[in-house]
C-alpha cells in the first residue's frame, strides 16, 4: 500500500528556534498534501493544504508566517514551525491523497506523525 | 465550516462484542465517508469508506451503515478484539466539493476492548 513518511518522528527544541518537518510520499506522487495538528485525545485539525508549484492554502486561524509550508517536489512537502513556543507543542501529521489499487482519489494516506515538544 | 459530529467519545466493549460508533454530517453534498483508525503515537490509517449510493459496506469484521435521509453513518465492529482498541475517526470531505481529498474529522471515539 501507499506509504507516507515523516521525519523526524520526534523533536525537542528550545523556545524561539525553528523546526522543519518533512513529509514524503514514498511510492506515489502527490501534487497536494495536507498538514494536520492533533492535541492529546483530540481530533485532527487541518492546518493547511500544500500545493506543489504554488503557495500553500491555510485554514482560517492558522498563521501562515508561523507555519511555513513548502512543496518542493511531487513527493516532498515540508512544514517549518518558526520561532517555536511551548504552545506549538503538538503532534503534526501530514497526508497525501492517492488513487492507488483499492483506493480512490479521495483516499488519504497519513504519515506516522511528528511529535514536537518546545521547551 | 461544515461539521461532522461523532459519538460516543469513548466506548468499552467486551471481547467478542459489537462496537458501534456513530457520525452525523450536515452537508448533503458530501459524497465520501471514510473511517480511520489511529493507534497511540501513530498516524491515522484508512479502515473502510462508503459512498452515499449504497446503504452498507462490509469488509471483514468492519461494516459501515449509511442513512442518507438522516445524514448519519455508523461503524460496526463485529467480534471486537483487544487489538481493535484504538481511536476511531469518521470523516467527510471538507467544503461543498471534494477539494482534492481535503477532509474534516469527527471528534474521535476511544475504543477499549476488554479481554
Amino acid at each position: 500500500g501507499a506509504v507516507v513518511s515523516q521525519h523526524p518522528s520526534r523533536v525537542i527544541c528550545k523556545s524561539g528556534t525553528s523546526v522543519k518537518i518533512e513529509c514524503r510520499s514514498l511510492d506515489f506522487q502527490a501534487t497536494t498534501m495536507f498538514w494536520y495538528r492533533q492535541f492529546p485525545k483530540k481530533s485532527l485539525m487541518l492546518m493547511a493544504t500544500s500545493n506543489e508549484g504554488s503557495k500553500a492554502t491555510y485554514e482560517q486561524g492558522v498563521e501562515k508566517d508561523k507555519f511555513l509550508i513548502n512543496h518542493a517536489s511531487l513527493t516532498l512537502s515540508t512544514l517549518t514551525v518558526t520561532s517555536a513556543h511551548p504552545e506549538d507543542s503538538s503532534f503534526y501529521i501530514c497526508s497525501a491523497p492517492g488513487n492507488l489499487a483499492g483506493g480512490t482519489s479521495e483516499t488519504q494516506y497519513f504519515g506516522p506523525g511528528t511529535r514536537l515538544l518546545v521547551l | 465550516q461544515q461539521q461532522v459530529k461523532q459519538s460516543p467519545q469513548s466506548l468499552i466493549v467486551q471481547k467478542g462484542g459489537i462496537s458501534i460508533i456513530n457520525c452525523a454530517y450536515e452537508n448533503t453534498a458530501f459524497d465520501y465517508f471514510p473511517w480511520y483508525q489511529q493507534f497511540p503515537g501513530k498516524g491515522p490509517a484508512l479502515l473502510i469508506a462508503i459512498r452515499p449510493d449504497v446503504s452498507e459496506k462490509k469488509e471483514g469484521r468492519f461494516t459501515i451503515s449509511f442513512n442518507k435521509s438522516a445524514k448519519q453513518f455508523s461503524l460496526h465492529i463485529m467480534d471486537s478484539q483487544p487489538g481493535d482498541s484504538a481511536t476511531y475517526f469518521c470523516a467527510a470531505p471538507a467544503g461543498y466539493y471534494n477539494q482534492g481529498g481535503k477532509l474534516i474529522f469527527g471528534q474521535g471515539t476511544e475504543l477499549s476492548v476488554k479481554p
